[in-house]
């Protein structure tokens, strides 16, 4: 069955470093977002990709949040000046059709990001 | 805006026993409603969903789960536990009209005891 992909499974960084969280999607899938899930609270959307541009993002998506897709396979998530309160499960998505979960989100397992 | 409560963070059963873990969403119309379960180090796996229709559902690996619009919840039933059921498990509701992108709750931890 066709997996969503995340690396790296953990990540330990620098407060004040930048980080690159990646992910690849399923193959044929037109539809990419980001989740996040601060330890013991509630899993967030940050973000919603298509046709290579953010289609809805969140008030938890700032300034120091970006998204790329760089060639046509890999789904990044990239944290300039990483804060300690970024640490967190930063979830990946895809989906075939559209935005509406009726139609089907896979998602990977996670990335755990820890700043220190 | 919609939200989710999922009120129990983590639940602790016997294997064979009976499983019930708790949802309740806010939204002004019909929602679309999700269950989902991350075992350990896998992605988030739907189990079931509700969109219309019989408010009873069934879904995955023995899970039914029965939407009750006067209580506002969506709870997630399993009539016997197996040892491989412990996992993470997260109910959303996604919006019937807007972005549809789904909201989740913050999950409840299942540990199932021999």
């Amino acid at each position: 069955e066709p997996e969503v992909t995340q690396t790296p499974s953990h990540q330990v960084t620098q407060m004040g470093q930048e980080v690159i969280l990646r992910c690849v999607p399923i193959s044929n899938h037109l539809y990419f977002y980001w989740y996040r899930q601060i330890l013991g609270q509630k899993v967030e959307f940050l973000v919603s990709f298509y046709n290579n541009e953010i289609s809805e993002k969140s008030e938890i998506f700032d300034d120091q949040f970006s998204v790329e897709r760089p060639d046509g396979s890999n789904f990044t998530l990239k944290i300039r000046s990483t804060k300690l309160e970024d640490s967190a499960m930063y979830f990946c998505a895809s989906s075939l059709i559209s935005r509406d979960a009726r139609n089907g989100y896979t998602f990977g397992s996670g990335t755990r990001l820890t700043v220190v | 805006a919609q939200s989710v409560t999922q009120p129990d963070i983590h639940i602790t059963v016997s294997e064979g026993a009976s499983l019930e873990l708790r949802c309740n969403y806010s939204y002004g119309a019909t929602p679309y409603l999700f269950w989902y379960v991350q075992s350990p180090g896998q992605g988030l796996q739907l189990l079931l969903k509700y969109f219309s229709g019989d408010t009873l559902v069934q879904g995955i690996k023995g899970f039914e789960a029965e939407f009750k619009r006067s209580q506002s919840s969506f709870n997630l039933r399993k009539p016997s536990v197996h040892w491989s059921d412990a996992a993470e498990y997260f109910c959303a509701v996604g919006a019937s009209g807007g972005s549809y992108i789904p909201t989740f709750g913050r999950g409840t931890s299942l540990i199932v005891h021999p």
